[in-house]
């Protein structure tokens, strides 16, 4: 049971353009979500997070949404650099069993110069 | 300030063999966590430690077995190993974990190999 899913293996940008990674969730008791950048080989890195009480977080280029009735969150990063490919995940934590984040499968954003 | 630091980088091992993963928390970081990144498949929870105590597993069997020392460092223990087994496996670690939602921060992995 895929709790959490990145529909999109895949998606390429130009540089400049914005790049949108789209994330679903099913767990009602989702509280907190998370997107981290991966490269091969290397641990995850957070980007940005945001909690179920807000539909809106930005930091710098990187803004999450959070639309909760429809259990969907995207990022959106604006200008795409090409420093900014890499496979992207999501991830999703319940109220009262934080550590345990469930991870989606990941988007690989390629930006072209 | 150090991030999440884990070791050894690589460790290749024998079918049945035992194999030994640590790792050391950003300062300050009470909570541990090990997730498993096999190669296809995506980040899959392992094991959380907080205060030293096991606060949470996924869906891994008992040999997969971890500890938490007094200064919040962990080890990730894997028995009887199986070819199945060679993944990346990542720590991570967070302040301490209240009810809602925490910013998790992941060390680099260590790649287990098992031949």
């Amino acid at each position: 049971d895929q709790q959490v899913k990145q529909n999109s293996p895949s998606l390429s940008v130009q540089e400049g353009r914005i790049s949108i990674l789209n994330c679903d969730y099913t767990n009602s008791m989702f509280d907190y979500f998370l997107w981290y950048k991966k490269y091969p080989a290397e641990g995850p890195t957070f980007l940005i997070s945001i909690s179920s009480i807000k539909d809106k977080n930005e930091d710098g280029r990187f803004t999450v949404f959070l639309n909760k009735s429809a259990k969907h969150l995207s990022l959106h990063i604006v200008p795409s650099q090409p420093g900014d490919s890499a496979v992207y995940f999501c991830a999703a934590s319940e109220y009262g069993n934080t550590g345990k984040l469930i991870f989606g499968q990941g988007t690989t954003l390629q930006v072209k110069p | 300030e150090a991030g999440v630091t884990q070791s050894p980088t690589h460790l290749i091992k024998t079918r049945g063999q035992q194999a030994t993963l640590r790792c050391s928390p950003i300062s300050g970081h009470t909570s541990v966590y090990w997730y498993q990144q096999a190669l296809g498949l995506g980040l899959q929870f392992l094991l959380w430690y907080d205060e030293g105590e096991e606060r949470n597993r996924g869906n891994f069997p008992p040999r997969f077995s971890g500890r938490q020392f007094p200064n919040y460092s962990s080890e990730l223990n894997v028995n009887a190993l199986e070819l199945e087994d060679s993944a990346l496996y990542l720590c991570a670690s967070s302040n301490p974990t209240g009810l809602t939602g925490n910013t998790i921060y992941f060390g680099e992995g260590s790649w287990l190999t098992v031949v």
